[in-house]
């Protein structure tokens, strides 16, 4: 059966501090991968999109970045964190199946002070 | 691109009514239609989709409904519960496998 894992589960940083954010996806091979953003209460943001290894799309600017390193791992982080940046942030892949809804991770909720 | 509208920010209903979210799209392209609910706290979690080949979908008490011409689909609640109390997220998509476009959410209340 198809998983997504991110981690961390929760983390508390300092402004300015760098961060990085993980997801990984089992189950399925070469699947689309996307990062999404959502503020306290708010609506969601995606923020990037990866069709394959070392190939990240951009979709907003919110001063992170994002990478592919292996076909089953994708990773969110920033060298200077922002206040702005606390949230929660998911993770995201088609369905195991061609006709199942995507799958989001469990999500990694970012509180930056 | 695309572009979800989600019509209620909010909704409160009593245990055992209807509720109904209501959202458009604005690209002819979209095919794929799926709903998400996210209780407090917590991730998305997949609830029911609708492709456009039908205008009718039903899984146990939620109903989705279709109206391609329009560019509108809904998402029936029957005989809500307290625990059906989330956000709701409505999406749309060329297909499952290109990138989904959300929209704002619905906040449901159901109270007791």
């Amino acid at each position: 059966a198809q998983t997504i894992h991110q981690w961390p589960v929760a983390e508390i940083k300092a402004v300015g501090s760098p961060l990085s954010l993980g997801c990984t996806i089992k189950g399925k091979s070469s699947p689309n991968l996307y990062w999404y953003w959502q503020a306290t209460g708010g609506t969601l943001q995606q923020l990037f999109y990866s069709i394959t290894v070392g190939q990240v799309e951009s979709v907003v600017q919110l001063n992170l970045s994002a990478s592919r390193p292996k076909d089953d791992q994708f990773i969110l982080s920033t060298e200077k964190l922002l206040l702005s940046h606390s949230g929660f942030y998911l993770c995201a892949c088609p369905g195991e199946k061609n006709n199942q809804a995507p799958l989001f991770g469990e999500g990694t909720r970012l509180s930056v002070l | 691109g695309e572009k979800v509208e989600q019509h209620e920010s909010t909704l409160s209903v009593r245990e055992g009514d209807s509720a109904v979210i209501n959202c458009t799209y604005t690209d002819t392209a979209s095919s794929y239609f799926p709903w998400y609910k996210q209780e407090a706290g917590k991730s998305l979690h997949f609830v029911i989709d609708i492709r456009s080949n039908v205008d009718r979908k039903q899984s146990q008490r939620l109903i989705v409904l279709l109206d391609k011409k329009a560019k509108r689909f809904s998402l029936h609640i029957t005989a809500t519960q307290p625990e059906d109390s989330a956000i709701y997220f409505c999406a749309a998509s060329p297909n499952s496998n290109n990138r989904i476009f959300f929209g704002d959410g619905t906040q449901l209340v159901v109270k007791p």
